[in-house]
């Protein structure tokens, strides 16, 4: 079942903002939302994670809206080396599973 | 350094045999996980672990088998009964099931000829 959509891929130009929506109209109340990236032939790495509120970190922020059904990845300056698949992933947040859906291809062009 | 290690990252069988991918991790991490991913797919859960001797179905078990008999290993089989096991697989684990630190394995590719 598929609790999250994604847009298949997009582009974006080097030193430009991406942001990277994701759909999750069937989250849960004690469910997080929480990206990944995998760079090309390698695992997946962590980005960031929320409930409800927005977050930063040093490497992207994040932005939920106020009904929580949607979210917002931000990459505040792309560079090639975010060219990626950035996944989004909602659970609760001590729930052992943790399942990949199929991602967006985010391809950062100079 | 910590981390996990799978080996080998390359490996060849010829159908219908067994094959078994090891993944080891010295991170002191309780839950371990197996993915498969296939080329231009995302990632697709296997088998996770969340303890010692203790392991679950992921979303497409049939066909492979795990172990947990240590906290620092756990071991996948690729059975013959796996019907198309060519791919990517990847080990990863976490802290308690804490997805923001989990850590993967550099992936071990198997082809079956």
């Amino acid at each position: 079942d598929a609790k999250t959509t994604q847009p298949t891929s997009m582009d974006c130009a080097e030193g430009r903002a991406a942001n990277l929506p994701c759909n999750h109209s069937t989250i849960s109340g004690n469910e997080y939302v929480y990206w990944y990236r995998q760079i090309h032939s390698q695992g997946p790495q962590y980005i960031i994670h929320g409930l409800k509120n927005n977050e930063t970190n040093e490497m992207a922020s994040l932005i939920i809206t106020e009904d929580r059904k949607s979210s917002t990845l931000i990459l505040p300056h792309a560079t090639l080396r975010d060219t990626a698949v950035y996944y989004c992933i909602v659970r609760p947040y001590n729930d052992y599973k943790l399942s990949f859906g199929a991602g967006t291809t985010v391809t950062v062009r100079a | 350094d910590g981390g996990i290690t799978q080996s080998p990252k390359y490996l060849f069988r010829k159908e219908g045999q067994n094959v078994t991918l090891s993944c080891e991790q010295n991170l002191n991490h309780d839950a371990m996980y197996w993915y498969r991913q296939d080329p231009g797919q995302g990632l697709r859960l296997i088998y996770y672990s969340q303890i010692v001797n203790d392991f679950q179905k992921g979303d497409i078990a049939e066909g492979y088998s795990v172990s947990r008999e240590k906290k620092e290993s756990f071991p996948l089989t690729v059975t013959s009964a796996q019907k198309n096991p060519t791919a990517f697989y990847l080990c990863a684990s976490t802290l308690a099931g804490l997805p923001d630190t989990q850590y993967f394995g550099p992936g071990t590719r198997l082809t079956v000829l």
